[in-house]
């Protein structure tokens, strides 16, 4: 399965745009690429997920490069309860579910 | 709509114990996962269920973890005896089948488990 790295963390002021990149060099062909938002004592939650170029949902897009070596996660006007962890994931998904692997996740303080 | 539920939500129990926790995964979810977090570290998949059938426990540390999910609904995640680097938060997860094209895994809001 892809190794994915993130950056630690980051800092960001309410209101602005966050954009949070993810490399997986090893990506293979059918890999998906999913981020997942984490909470201080919840569980990860969905957030956006895709194969290539670009997604878009109400709270956040994707953008992946034609080579699918990395993908950046963008969220618009951050908000203080934007603040969380952010982890990004690769996997086949066409199995009927696949093996999750976590790594350390991005830690995104929003200021006032 | 319900979503994945854990119990107990916190377990304090002592070396050599056994514990057992249960997760109720989202109604018609036929994927299920297995996940812990110990202090300071990622978090790790255990295993997953298709259904009743183990798919992948190439994750469980040892065989002092047992799971099982009979007919395919909630699962129990046992640990028999119970070790100190065993503490952590257990979650657990389901999905509905990967083959419509996305596979969101929707988690629990896990089990704390210290062992003393």
């Amino acid at each position: 399965l892809a190794k994915t790295t993130q950056p630690i963390s980051m800092d960001s002021y309410e209101g602005q745009e966050v954009n949070i990149t993810c490399s997986h060099n090893n990506i293979a062909t059918n890999d998906y690429i999913t981020w997942y938002q984490q909470f201080p004592s919840q569980g990860p939650r969905f957030i956006i997920q895709g194969y290539k170029t670009k997604v878009t949902n109400e709270v956040a897009s994707l953008f992946i490069p034609a080579d699918r070596k990395s993908s950046t996660l963008s969220l618009p006007r951050v908000s203080l309860s934007d603040t969380a962890v952010y982890y990004c994931l690769v996997g086949d998904i066409m199995t009927g579910g696949f093996k999750t692997i976590f790594g350390a996740g991005t830690r995104l303080f929003v200021k006032a | 709509e319900a979503g994945v539920t854990q119990f107990p939500s916190h377990s304090v129990i002592e070396k050599g114990q056994t514990v057992t926790l249960r997760c109720d995964p989202i109604s018609g979810h036929d994927n299920l996962y297995w996940y812990r977090r110990v202090m300071g570290k990622e978090i790790k998949f255990l295993l997953h269920f298709v259904k009743e059938s183990k798919q992948d426990e190439s994750g469980m540390p040892n065989n002092r973890f047992l799971a099982e999910r009979t007919g395919g609904t909630y699962s129990t995640l046992k640990v028999q005896p119970a070790e100190l680097e065993d503490s952590g938060v257990y979650f657990c997860a389901s999905s509905q089948d990967g083959v419509s094209g996305r596979n969101e895994q929707f988690f629990g809001p896990g089990t704390r488990l210290t062992v003393l």
